[in-house]
């Protein structure tokens, strides 16, 4: 079964880089790997999706190593507003698992 | 588009009682999915319906069920409350997959006393 492991939280500065690391030693050849966020009192919010290599969107940008064991969220310039908790999810169907969050404090 | 909305917000039921839950999800999606969230265990997937048919389900008892409707709202029901089921349940939709992005709610905040 997927299993991820995430750090609980973290803190940084506005204008820093922030990188959150996922560790999911179990993943299957079929699954891909997606980060969420969410704020208080709402619902978790699709940030980016990979499978290998690296991805990027607008907002942020995802590693994966070969081995795919492992994944590295990276926030480039982050501000207040993304003080967030941050989920890995990893499986699909019945073993589909999220991440237990990392808490993002970004101080002024 | 609007995005999925959930209803109610927030329940308050006693242990024994049974709550259902409901989920309008995006227009077009088809794939609806449930989720229990609570401060101890995060956030746990339940059941996934797709085509009015669970496709996928987690590791929950079955007092908690599900069903989907022709027009893809959903329902999520929960029998025989009990204080450790007081958690908040979302529901996102997707348009065909679970592994596609999916499009969460607000969530239903319910308590057991």
């Amino acid at each position: 079964l997927a299993k991820t492991t995430q750090p609980i939280s973290m803190d940084s500065y506005e204008g820093q880089e922030v990188n959150i690391t996922c560790s999911h030693n179990n993943i299957a050849t079929n699954d891909y790997i997606t980060w969420y966020q969410q704020f208080p009192s709402q619902g978790p919010r699709f940030i980016i999706q990979g499978y290998k290599t690296k991805v990027t969107n607008e907002v942020a940008s995802l590693f994966i190593p070969a081995d795919r064991k492992s994944s590295t969220l990276s926030l480039p310039r982050v501000s207040l507003s993304d003080t967030a908790v941050y989920y890995c999810l990893v499986g699909e169907g019945n073993d589909m698992r999220f991440g237990a969050g990392t808490r993002l404090t970004v101080k002024p | 588009k609007a995005g999925v909305t959930q209803t109610p917000r927030y329940l308050i039921k006693t242990r024994g009682q049974q709550v259902t839950l409901s989920c309008s999800p995006i227009s077009g999606h088809r794939s609806v999915s449930w989720y229990q969230q609570t401060p101890g265990q995060g956030l746990q997937f339940l059941f996934e319906y797709f085509s009015e048919t669970q496709r996928n389900k987690g590791n929950f008892p079955g007092r908690f069920s599900g069903r989907q409707f022709s027009n893809s709202r959903s329902e999520m029901n929960v029998s025989t409350l009990e204080l450790g089921d007081s958690a908040l349940y979302l529901c996102a939709s997707s348009f065909r997959q679970l592994q596609e992005t999916q499009y969460f709610g607000p969530g239903t905040r319910l308590l057991v006393l």
